[in-house]
This record gives C-alpha cells, sequence and structure tokens, in this order.
C-alpha cells in the first residue's frame, strides 16, 4: 500500500516558467512533509519541509502548499531554472505512533527546457 | 561541517554473498536511518538507529540488518545476497530520533549490483 503517491513520473517545463509537482497521501496520521531533490549519482537533498499546522510554506523560488482535507501537498517553483532538473521526491512523517519515521514518493523527474 | 559519508560508493556481489555498508552522520547527529532505492519504488524505509538501538524497522526480510555505534556510525548488512537487492543504498542522520519534525540529511548513497 503506497502511503506517499506521486503519480506523475515525469514532467517537463519551459524554464522562467513554473514548475508544479504533486503529492497525494493517504495517512490522516502524517503531521509534518518534506521534499528533497535528487541528482543522479547524488543523495536526495532537503529542499523544504511544512508542517501539517500550516498551509503554505516558502524558501525563496520554492513553496509548498499544504491541502489537508484533500491529502495533498504540491511544490511550487518559480521560476523553474535549468539546474533545477533533478528527481523531486516528497516524503510524509508518520510520528512516534507510525512504524516508518518518513514514507517517501516514488518520485517526479522534473526537466526545464532551456 | 562536513556531510553524510557513506562507503563505499560503488560494490559489485554476486548471489549468496554478504555485502556491509557504512554511513557515517553528520557530526552531532545522532539519529542515522537506512533507505533502498530502486527504480519505481522510491525510498524504502529500512531501519533507523539512535543511541546504538535500532527504534524503527521497515517491512524488509531479516537478512538485512543493522548496528550502530557508540560514534553514532552505523553499518548495514545484507545477507546471502539475492538479485533483487541490486539498488542504491542510501542512509540519512538527523540530530535526534523519536520527533515528527526533524529533517534528515543524505549520503550519497552505495550502489549495490549483485550477479
Amino acid at each position: 500500500d503506497q502511503q506517499v503517491k506521486q503519480n506523475s513520473p515525469s514532467l517537463s517545463v519551459q524554464e522562467g516558467r513554473i514548475s508544479i509537482l504533486n503529492c497525494d497521501y493517504t495517512n490522516s496520521m502524517f503531521d509534518y512533509f518534506l521534499w528533497y531533490k535528487k541528482y543522479p549519482a547524488e543523495g536526495p537533498t532537503f529542499l523544504i519541509s511544512i508542517s501539517s499546522i500550516k498551509d503554505k510554506n516558502e524558501d525563496g523560488r520554492f513553496t509548498v502548499f499544504l491541502n489537508k482535507s484533500a491529502k495533498h501537498l504540491s511544490l511550487h517553483i518559480v521560476p523553474s531554472q535549468p539546474g533545477d532538473s533533478a528527481v523531486y521526491f516528497c516524503a510524509a512523517s508518520a510520528g512516534l505512533s507510525g512504524t516508518y519515521k518518513y514514507i517517501f514518493g516514488t518520485g517526479t523527474r522534473l526537466k526545464v527546457l532551456a | 561541517k562536513a556531510g553524510v559519508t557513506q562507503t563505499p560508493r560503488y560494490l559489485i556481489k554476486t548471489r549468496g554473498q554478504q555485502v556491509t555498508l557504512s554511513c557515517s552522520p553528520i557530526s552531532g547527529h545522532r539519529s542515522v536511518s537506512w533507505y533502498q532505492q530502486t527504480p519505481g519504488q522510491g525510498l524504502q524505509f529500512l531501519f533507523e538507529y539512535f543511541s546504538e538501538t535500532q527504534r524503527n524497522k521497515g517491512n524488509f526480510p531479516g537478512r538485512f540488518s543493522g548496528r550502530q555505534f557508540s560514534n553514532s556510525r552505523s553499518e548495514m548488512n545484507v545477507s546471502t545476497l539475492e538479485l533483487g537487492d541490486s539498488a542504491l543504498y542510501l542512509c540519512a542522520s538527523s540530530l535526534r530520533a523519536g520527533r515528527t519534525q526533524e529533517t534528515q540529511y543524505f549520503g550519497p548513497g552505495t550502489r549495490l549490483l549483485v550477479l
């Protein structure tokens, strides 16, 4: 059972436009969400996080939105740059009551076209 | 401050062998988690260690084991390797364990190929 889903395996966006990456989850116990970026041959790099008490968190070009009622979060990158081309993973924390500390989605490969 | 380091970076083994992977967390971090990444499966949680104790465990067979030392360094062992164990094994460290709002920092991974 995939508790965190990234239904789009890939996404292509023109440089300068907005990239929107989506993530859905099923476990209502999740209370902390993170986005990681991964380049080939490197480990994932932490990008941005959001607590379930918020619905938006912004850090420079990156904004994460959380819709708890829909169990959906999204990452917006504005403006998109070629260096943003990578695989993006969303992750959710199940907290102390969960078996796992973090559950990751399968990733979305973003390609920003120059 | 140095990041998470993992050794070796690449490894080729044959079926039936065993392998040990090593992870050194960021200085001061006491929690170490291990993940397996395979194409199409995302990152699958293996286990987490804190203060030399396993705190959480994912749904992997007993062939996968780990340990943590007093200096927070961790090792992961896979015995009786199978072809399906070929994957990128990632280690992540965080300051504490047992907290939900804690950011994990990943190492570059060890790519294991089982022939």
